[in-house]
């Protein structure tokens, strides 16, 4: 089954503590896609992958960082966690090929940092 | 900068009726639209890619129009089912890659049985 898988899917931390969010996708995708969903601001995007070893910021950067080392893979790391990172954050990929961008998301990782 | 609207943001029909879905963007130089749905606590799924030279797609019960000069894109349910609730959202591709897609903040839409 083609799909994006996210872990966790649940997750509370404290202030400062490193956590990694990683991502993952069977369909052989190009490009992968880091977003968060909050009340009242809409999805927006974090950090964004056309290939491997590719990575490029999105709208809303600061405070994540992200690899892809392998075409599958997008971890998102947060390396000292803050209370304004609580979110729901989503994994996206899509083929890269023009007007084929129909992007596939995960189930989302619901972070809360106290 | 691509603005993505989606009026109104919230919804509520009783089952049987035809509805119409808008979604609006500020620059008409897209690639692509789309329309997602997502489930409370879920990810977006896609509904329809609506690509630059298209005017119109359809799936099911669900057809997507474009109109790029007058930067509009309308989602239509036929004889909605309370299945359909959800929250639907919009997504304009500026780049032709996915990798600028501009969302809209979603309509929650609710079909009562």
């Amino acid at each position: 089954e083609a799909q994006v898988t996210q872990n966790p899917r649940y997750l509370i931390t404290v202030t400062g503590k490193k956590l990694t969010v990683t991502c993952s996708q069977n369909m052989n995708h190009e490009y992968m896609s880091w977003y968060r969903q909050d009340p009242g601001l809409g999805l927006r995007q974090i950090y964004y992958s056309m290939n491997v070893e590719v990575t490029d910021k999105g709208d809303v950067p600061e405070g994540y960082k992200v690899s892809r080392k392998e075409k599958r893979n997008f971890p998102l790391i947060l390396e000292s966690p803050s209370p304004n990172q609580t979110s729901l954050y989503f994994c996206a990929s899509s083929f890269l090929a023009v007007g084929t961008g129909e992007l596939f998301f995960g189930e989302g990782s619901r972070l809360t940092v106290l | 900068k691509q603005e993505v609207t989606q009026i109104p943001a919230a919804l509520s029909v009783p089952e049987g009726e035809n509805l119409v879905l808008n979604c609006s963007f500020t620059d008409s130089a897209i690639y692509n639209l789309q329309w997602f749905r997502q489930d409370p606590g879920k990810g977006l799924t896609s509904l329809l890619l609506i690509q630059s030279s298209q005017r119109e797609q359809t799936s099911g019960r669900l057809n997507a129009s474009l109109d790029k000069s007058s930067g509009r894109s309308t989602l239509y349910i036929a004889a909605s089912q309370p299945g359909d609730s959800a929250t639907y959202l919009c997504a304009a591709d500026t780049q032709g890659g996915s990798e600028k897609l501009v969302f809209g903040k979603g309509m929650k839409l609710t079909v009562n049985p």
